[in-house]
């Protein structure tokens, strides 16, 4: 079974604070992904990598950053947390085979919550 | 703009009740079309990749189907355990997926 775990299933940062949320996959999946889902706004896609070291832009990135040292870990760094940035964190991993793309398999999720 | 409708918005069954779940979508040259299933507070769990029109998939008491412009997802005799968030979403590009805002779903013992 693919597993894809996320630091913290919950977690209360304050405005201004530096903020790193962190993604671990263990089916050497070469893209990953991070998402924030808000009520209303369904799942919006923030930054993906394809490779490590690679990183495209998703819809949202604006206040964000990734990083991807290792195959297996993808990190979500919030430089200067601010309250519109509450909400729930979803990672995400996939496999790309014969230029296919496959379906993606999230983490439980981190509920951020910045005061 | 490619987009992915889902209807109804939100579900109430009684247990045994079968209905069907819409996902509409636009999207030039679909390369995959995806349900999942979402417990409040967890992430998505994947269910179905349905590739070209005409292509059906089953697990236990859901199916799913896709049309040109369409998918279903069909559920038999739901139990109560069976109430979640059903998202269906498609491809956008390379690697990029775009999701529907889901139908809630609640079955009724």
């Amino acid at each position: 079974d693919v597993k894809v775990t996320q630091s913290s299933r919950y977690l209360v940062k304050r405005t201004g604070e530096k903020v790193f949320l962190e993604c671990v996959q263990d089916m050497d999946h070469e893209n990953m992904f991070w998402y924030r889902q808000d009520p209303g706004l369904g799942l919006r896609l923030i930054y993906f990598s394809y490779d490590v070291k690679m990183k495209e832009k998703g819809d949202i990135p604006e206040g964000y950053s990734v990083s991807r040292e290792k195959k297996e870990r993808f990190s979500l760094i919030l430089e200067s947390a601010s309250t519109n940035q509450t909400s729930m964190y979803l990672c995400a991993s996939s496999f790309t085979l014969a230029g296919l793309d496959y379906e993606q398999y999230f983490g439980p999720g981190t509920r951020l919550t910045v005061t | 703009e490619d987009q992915v409708t889902q209807s109804p918005e939100a579900l109430r069954l009684q247990e045994g009740e079968s209905s069907s779940l819409n996902c509409s979508y636009t999207v030039s040259g679909l390369r995959g079309l995806f349900w999942y299933r979402q417990d409040p507070g967890k992430g998505p769990e994947f269910l179905f990749t349905l590739y070209s029109a005409g292509e059906e998939k089953e697990k236990e008491r859901l199916k799913a189907t896709l049309t040109k412009k369409e998918s279903f997802l069909h559920i038999t005799a739901p139990k109560p355990e069976d109430s979640a968030t059903y998202l269906c979403a498609v491809f956008q590009g390379a690697q990029k997926l775009v999701f529907g805002q889901g139908t809630r779903l609640t079955i009724n013992p």
